[in-house]
C-alpha cells in the first residue's frame, strides 16, 4: 500500500536562518507530489507541484523553493526564513486524475 | 490560476442537525473531492467525484458534482461531535494540479 512520510512534524527556526522540509511517498511511481501552506484558520494554497523529477511548477512568488531530486523526494527550502513563512506545511501525492493523499504536516514557527 | 468558493466558512449546528457546504469555481474541473482535517492533522479524503451530475454517499455523507462541473456540494446528516473539523473542497483540473477551497469549520454541539 502507498504511504507518505513528511518530517518534521514541528519545527521552530529563528528568521534569516535556512529551512529544509522533506517528503517521500512509497508504494507507488511517478506520483504528482504537492506542497502547500495553510495559514492559521485558513484554507490551503498551493505552493508547488511537480510531475516528474527535476520539473517543479511555482504557484505563488515567495521566499520558498522546492526540489525534487528522485522520483517519490519532494523538498521544501528557503534559504532565509521570514515570519511570515510560518504556518502548516503539507505535502501530498496522487497519480493524475485521482484524489490525493496528505502526510501528517508540518508545524513550522519562525521567531 | 483557477479559485474555488467555498461557504460558509463557519456552522455552529446542534447534534443531529443536517449540514450542508458548497463551493463554485468560474472554472471547469474534471474531478471534484472533499476533505475533512482534523486539528494537527493532514486532510483525510471523504469523497471522490469522477462524473459531471454524479451523487455518491459515504455513510451519513453525501456529495454531488454539479452538472456545469463547476460546482460541488457536501451534505452531513444527523451530524455527530466527531464531525467537528475544517471541510476543503478541492477540484482537479486536466493539468493534474488540484485546487481547494477556503474550507468550512464545522462545530457541533453536543
Amino acid at each position: 500500500s502507498q504511504t507518505i512520510h513528511q518530517w518534521p512534524a514541528t519545527l521552530v527556526q529563528p528568521v534569516g536562518s535556512p529551512l529544509s522540509l522533506e517528503c517521500t511517498v512509497e508504494g507507488t511511481s511517478n506520483p504528482n507530489l504537492y506542497w502547500y501552506r495553510q495559514a492559521a484558520g485558513r484554507g490551503l494554497q498551493l505552493l508547488f507541484y511537480s510531475v516528474g523529477i527535476g520539473q517543479i511548477s511555482s504557484e505563488v512568488p515567495q521566499n520558498l523553493s522546492a526540489s525534487r531530486p528522485q522520483d517519490r523526494q519532494f523538498i521544501l527550502s528557503s534559504k532565509k526564513l521570514l515570519l511570515s513563512d510560518s504556518g502548516f506545511y503539507l505535502c501530498a501525492w496522487d497519480t493524475g486524475g485521482t484524489e490525493a493523499f496528505f502526510g501528517q504536516g508540518t508545524r513550522l514557527t519562525v521567531v | 490560476g483557477q479559485q474555488l468558493n467555498q461557504s460558509p466558512q463557519s456552522m455552529f449546528i446542534q447534534e443531529g442537525e443536517d449540514v450542508s457546504m458548497n463551493c463554485t469555481s468560474s472554472s471547469i474541473f474534471n474531478t471534484w473531492l472533499w476533505y475533512k482535517q482534523d486539528p494537527g492533522e493532514g486532510p483525510v479524503l471523504l469523497i471522490a467525484l469522477y462524473k459531471a451530475g454524479e451523487l455518491t454517499s459515504n455513510g451519513r455523507l453525501t456529495a454531488q458534482f454539479g452538472i456545469t462541473r463547476k460546482d460541488s456540494f457536501l451534505n452531513i446528516s444527523a451530524s455527530i461531535p466527531s464531525d467537528v473539523g475544517i471541510y476543503f473542497c478541492a477540484g482537479q483540473s486536466s493539468h493534474n494540479d488540484m485546487r481547494f477551497g477556503a474550507g468550512t469549520r464545522l462545530t457541533v454541539k453536543p
